[in-house]
């Protein structure tokens, strides 16, 4: 069955960065486009970033352009987003989802989330 | 970018209930409208796809229309597992926003 494990979430200083991992299985991970999707606490979702499947087209919310960095390796069925320059606003869940299509045309799979707390 | 609105934002119906929840795109998104549910604690779940098309699995109570800005999610029969918010999400145009969701509980 698919699965998808979020990792790498915690505590972080404005400023800080962190680099959150996902690990797929179940699926043919390098068949999928990818996205990263987050929600604040007790708020709705916010789509925050894509990588096509072969990983050679991506695109940002402008909330996160020129601070995250989405990238994957097909050969460990893994995704991941490096978050840089990290504010307090970027404090959510952040989960990957699995693209049904293509540019986020859906998310049919989701894992249970990792928490990213940016706090002095 | 497409903004998206639900209405309403939250409602209690009882048991055996139908509910009807809408969402209205920015501008027309033609039928590339999704709805999701997500239970509290739990990652949101694909329930239609395309503004009517059901996901493989979700009961047949769950079915949603709509075409071009005006759309419609319905459950048939509201169940106690249905407790859950509602977000609609376009894919017409990137960046794919999201509706701010309608929270639905039972009276």
């Amino acid at each position: 069955q698919v699965q998808l494990v979020e990792s790498g979430g915690g505590l972080v200083k404005p400023g800080g960065s962190l680099r959150l991992s996902c690990a797929a299985s179940g699926f043919t991970f390098s068949d999928y486009y990818m996205s990263w999707i987050r929600q604040a606490p007790g708020k709705g979702l916010e789509w925050v970033s894509y990588i096509s499947s072969s990983g050679s087209t991506i695109y940002y919310a402008d909330s996160v352009k020129g601070r995250f960095t989405i990238s994957r390796d097909n050969a460990k069925n893994s995704l991941y987003l490096q978050m840089n320059s990290l504010r307090a606003e970027d404090t959510a869940v952040y989960y990957c989802a699995r693209d049904r299509g293509i540019a986020a045309a859906g998310f049919d799979y989701w894992g249970q989330g990792t928490l990213v707390t940016v706090s002095s | 970018d497409i903004q998206m609105t639900q209405s309403p934002s939250s409602l209690s119906a009882s048991v055996g209930d139908r509910v009807t929840i809408t969402c209205q795109a920015s501008q027309d998104i033609s039928n590339y409208l999704n709805w999701y549910q997500q239970k509290p604690g739990k990652a949101p779940k694909l329930l239609i796809y395309d503004a009517s098309n059901l996901e493989t699995g979700v009961p047949s109570r769950f079915s949603g229309s709509g075409s071009g800005t005006d759309f419609t999610f319905t459950i048939s029969s509201l169940q106690p597992e249905d407790i859950a918010t509602y977000y609609c999400q376009q894919y017409d145009n990137l960046p794919p926003f999201f509706g701010p969701g309608t929270k639905v509980d039972i009276k």
